[in-house]
C-alpha cells in the first residue's frame, strides 16, 4: 500500500462548482495533513494545513480530516479557472516526521 | 515564494559533467530538504537537514552528494548523472521537521 494515495485525474468540474479531492494515507500515527497547489512548470506552494479531526475552513477552501478513516479531503467552492492545477496531498509520517506526498490530482476549471 | 531561492533554475549537463545546485532560504527555518519531481511520479525525498546535520538519506544514489554548511544553504553536488535523473529538482525550508515546507522555485535538469 502506498504511504499516501490520490487518485490522479483529471478531475473536471465547471466554473462555479465545489470540487472534491480526496487523499487516503496508511500510517495511522500521523498528525499533520497539508494540501499543496502546483501550477504546471510551478513549485509546490502551500494551500492549507489540517492536524484535527473535523473541518477547516479558508475562504473557498475546506480540508477535512478523519483520522479514523485515513481520510484527509480538500473542498474547493466556487470553483475558478484559476483553480486548474496539481492538488498534492502531504502527510507528515514515522517517527521523524518525514513529510510523504500523493502523486497528486490534476484539477480542471472550465469556464 | 521569494523565501527560498534556488540556482541554477534550468541545467542541462553531459554525464561525464560535475554540476551543483544552490539552494537559499531566508525564512530563519532550521530543516532543508531536496526533492525530486519527475514526471507523472509523485515528489520523492531525497535529503533532510535538520540544523545542519542530515538526518534523512532515502536511499539516494551517490551521484548526488548534499552539503549544508549552514541552516540557510543547502546544495546537491552532482557528477556523473544517468539521463534518467532529469527532473525537477525541488529544495524546501520548515522551521522544523514536520511543519509546513516551503518551496524553492526548483531547478530543471536535463542530463544528456
Amino acid at each position: 500500500q502506498k504511504e499516501v494515495e490520490q487518485n490522479s485525474g483529471p478531475l473536471s468540474v465547471p466554473e462555479g462548482a465545489i470540487a472534491s479531492l480526496n487523499c487516503t494515507y496508511s500510517d495511522r500515527g500521523s498528525q499533520s495533513f497539508f494540501w499543496y497547489r502546483q501550477y504546471s512548470g510551478k513549485s509546490p506552494e502551500l494551500i492549507m494545513f489540517i492536524y484535527s479531526n473535523g473541518d477547516k475552513e479558508d475562504g473557498r477552501f475546506t480540508a477535512q480530516l478523519n483520522k479514523a478513516s485515513q481520510y484527509v479531503s480538500l473542498l474547493i467552492r466556487d470553483s475558478q479557472p484559476s483553480d486548474s492545477a496539481t492538488y498534492l496531498c502531504a502527510v507528515n509520517i514515522g517517527n521523524n516526521n518525514d513529510m510523504r506526498f500523493g502523486a497528486g490530482t490534476r484539477l480542471t476549471v472550465k469556464p | 515564494e521569494t523565501g527560498v531561492t534556488q540556482t541554477p533554475r534550468h541545467l542541462v549537463m553531459g554525464m561525464t559533467n560535475k554540476k551543483s545546485l544552490k539552494c537559499e532560504q531566508h525564512l530563519g527555518h532550521n530543516a532543508m530538504y531536496w526533492y525530486k519531481q519527475s514526471a507523472k511520479k509523485p515528489l520523492e525525498l531525497m535529503f533532510v537537514y535538520n540544523f545542519k546535520e542530515q538526518t534523512e538519506n532515502n536511499s539516494v544514489p551517490s551521484r548526488f552528494s548534499p552539503e549544508c554548511p549552514n541552516s540557510s544553504h543547502l546544495f546537491l553536488h552532482l557528477h556523473t548523472l544517468q539521463p534518467e535523473d532529469s527532473a525537477l529538482y525541488l529544495c524546501a525550508s520548515s522551521l522544523g521537521p514536520g511543519e509546513t515546507q516551503y518551496f524553492g522555485p526548483g531547478t530543471r535538469l536535463l542530463v544528456l
